[in-house]
């Protein structure tokens, strides 16, 4: 089973703030991905990843960026957060077809 | 286009009792389904998935599934719930890349 870790796991911050969710993976996956997941709901998929210098946006509208220096390394980042975006966010990496989750970041917008 | 319905949101068992969670899929090829479960504050963990082969499935924490072609459903079992195994369950459907789709979840609550 991968290994993924996600820093920070909670997270309160004021509107018009600039974060970084952090997310790290040991397992060497080339395609990660980010979910946002709401209560009650599915989990949406707001970007995701192939391999290095690739990103892509997921179904779901986010106005999140994402990027992928590092196979191990993805981050994403909101430019201006906004009560709208409170949710939780998870990171999970794959190999050909098993995505591995990590713990989540619970972020509140206040 | 693939999707995945969990027809019961909540559901109670008493502890020792038997349990099974629904899961219909919509898919257009031959899909690969898996089972995660989720604790309050945790992500997803894998419990089991099925790709191709023997159509019942055995994953962690003595859960099974099987996988009904006709019925396009991959319904969750468990002989014996215990109390630690109160927590969300996502069925989904996919290959593993972006075109993965998730239900929203049963959230199952286990009664002494």
């Amino acid at each position: 089973e991968a290994d993924i870790y996600q820093t920070p796991r909670y997270l309160v911050i004021g509107t018009g703030k600039k974060i970084t969710l952090e997310c790290s993976q040991t397992m060497g996956h080339d395609k990660m991905y980010w979910y946002q997941q709401d209560p009650g709901m599915e989990l949406h998929l707001i970007h995701y990843s192939y391999g290095v210098n690739s990103t892509e946006k997921g179904d779901l509208s986010s106005e999140s960026t994402v990027s992928r220096i590092r196979t191990e390394h993805f981050p994403l980042t909101l430019e201006s957060a906004r009560p709208s975006h409170t949710s939780q966010y998870l990171c999970a990496s794959s190999d050909l077809e098993t995505q591995y989750f990590g713990p989540g970041t619970r972020l509140l917008v206040l | 286009a693939q999707s995945v319905t969990q027809p019961d949101i909540h559901i109670t068992v008493s502890e020792g009792a038997s349990l099974e969670l629904r899961c219909n899929y919509s898919y257009g090829a031959t899909p690969y389904l898996f089972w995660y479960v989720q604790s309050p504050g945790q992500g997803l963990q894998l419990l089991l998935k099925y790709f191709s082969g023997d159509t019942l499935v055995q994953g962690i924490k003595g859960f099974e599934a099987e996988f009904k072609r006709s019925q396009s459903s991959f319904n969750l079992r468990k002989p014996s719930v215990h109390w630690s195994d109160a927590a969300e369950y996502f069925c989904a459907v996919g290959a593993g890349n972006n075109d993965m789709r998730f239900g929203a979840g049963t959230r199952l609550t286990v009664k002494p």
